[in-house]
């Protein structure tokens, strides 16, 4: 089974903080993809990743960078963090184009 | 963008009914449409698939129906079970790596 891992199920962090979410596949997969999920909005994009240190901007990636320097760990870095990104973050991979995504457990962040 | 709705948020039922979850789509260009399931505290898991040459798809328990003439996407749990109780996300996606979601059915089994 393909198992993709958080680095943190519960989070914490005051505003201005740099936050580090981590996220690990063990399936080697090419494409990895780190979503927020909200109440009444749904899943939404922030970066997805194609290959090692490639990535591409997502629906919402302001306020956002990521970091792909090994294919199984895709990183999610809140450079400052703010209550606004309060958040359940969902990370994702998959093998190839057009097949489906296997998600993590999320990271529920709150920024106080 | 386009987007992918779902006609009604929440969805109760008896254990041992059929469930039938639906999902409005609006790119004409989508030819892979995915199921998910997401329990309380945890990511969304795959369910089912289908593709745009197909317009029925069954696996253990559930059903995915494709109408691609109305743009309608639906999943059929038979004898729905109380574990069954979660929220269902269709998703579609035009040959690309990015898929586009809809917003979710919470489905409630009442024992």
């Amino acid at each position: 089974d393909v198992k993709v891992t958080q680095s943190s199920r519960y989070l914490v962090k005051r505003t201005g903080e740099k936050v580090f979410l981590e996220c690990v596949q063990d399936m080697d997969h090419e494409n990895m993809f780190w979503y927020r999920q909200d109440p009444g909005l749904g899943l939404r994009l922030i970066y997805f990743s194609y290959d090692v240190k490639m990535k591409e901007k997502g629906d919402i990636p302001e306020g956002y960078s990521v970091s792909r320097e090994k294919k199984e760990r895709f990183s999610l870095i809140l450079e400052s963090a703010s209550t606004n990104q309060t958040s359940m973050y969902l990370c994702a991979s998959s093998p190839s184009k057009a097949v489906e995504q296997y998600f993590g457990p999320g990271t529920r962040l709150t920024v106080t | 963008g386009e987007s992918v709705g779902l006609h009604l948020p929440t969805l109760s039922v008896q254990e041992g009914d059929n469930s039938i979850i639906n999902c409005a789509y609006s790119n004409s260009a989508s030819d892979y449409f995915i199921w998910y399931k997401q329990e309380s505290g945890k990511g969304p898991q795959f369910i089912i698939d289908i593709r745009s040459n197909m317009d029925k798809r069954q696996g253990q328990r559930v059903t995915v129906l494709l109408n691609k003439t109305v743009k309608h996407l639906s999943l059929q749990i038979a004898a729905t079970q109380p574990g069954d109780s979660a929220v269902y996300f269709c998703a579609e996606m035009g040959g690309s790596y990015i898929p586009t979601f809809g917003r979710g059915t919470s489905l409630i089994v009442h024992p």
